[in-house]
């Protein structure tokens, strides 16, 4: 299986400041479309996961555009460019490239 | 819109069977597939099959083979996930969310439900 390691897994931020995460996949994730299947999404306390990214840099609709997506092949990375209260909870890497389907372990954002 | 609505919470005892619900709006139901996603208390997401709500077929990872059925009801829109021979450890909350038609196309998880926890113990 790919094993998706995200770091850091904790991630405290100050309101207004970039916040970075990376994702690193053990395999390469390029699909045999020539696409790479890398989402992130987005979990707060006690709600369901929301897909922020698809294909590695495309943003959901409704997704503010302090977020953006970036990388190939095994290296990948989510920044905020300007965080905001509401973006603390859990965010999670998912690679869709290789069954079976794996996702990073987390990482936890607060606010300072 | 788009909209995935799934069953109640269920208390169930080891070794007993849970069947779970996600009864789906919003879009052609038969043009997607379902995958479901469990998430243990305090724990990250774990993916566990999809099937195709276009021809039936199903795929699962190795943790769960076996003791995973998948079905869907195209007449009502809705997927099933029941898991047998439950164990402590499969206490957890239980995502469906959408996927492509074909269960061999890569993972799309563009919508999700709003979980249905399972509690498991005697």
């Amino acid at each position: 299986d790919v094993v998706m390691t995200q770091s850091p897994l904790s991630l405290p931020v100050t309101l207004g400041q970039p916040a970075s995460i990376s994702c690193r996949s053990s395999q390469r994730l390029v699909y045999s479309d020539g696409n790479t299947y890398l989402s992130w999404f987005h979990q707060r306390p006690g709600q369901s996961p929301r897909r922020l990214i698809y294909r590695v840099s495309n943003r959901d609709s409704g997704v503010p555009d302090r977020f953006s997506g970036s990388g190939s092949g095994t290296d990948f990375t989510l920044k905020i460019s300007r965080v905001e209260a509401e973006d603390v909870g859990f965010y999670y890497c998912m690679q869709g490239t290789l069954w079976p389907w794996t996702f990073g372990q987390g990482t936890k954002v607060e606010i300072k | 819109q788009v909209h995935l609505v799934q069953s109640g919470a269920e208390v169930k005892q080891p070794g007993a069977s849970v069947k779970l619900s996600c009864k789906t709006s919003g879009y052609t139901f038969t043009h997607y597939g379902i995958s479901w996603v469990r998430q243990a208390p305090g724990h990250g997401l774990e993916w566990m099959g999809c099937i195709s709500a276009y021809n039936g077929n199903t795929r699962f990872t190795q943790n769960f083979q076996g003791r995973v059925t998948l079905t869907t009801d195209t007449s009502t829109n809705t997927a099933y996930m029941e898991l047998r021979s439950l164990r402590s450890d499969d206490t957890a909350v239980y995502y469906c969310t959408r996927d492509p038609p074909s269960t061999t196309a890569a993972a799309m998880f563009d919508y999700w439900g709003q979980g249905s926890l399972v509690i498991v113990s005697s």
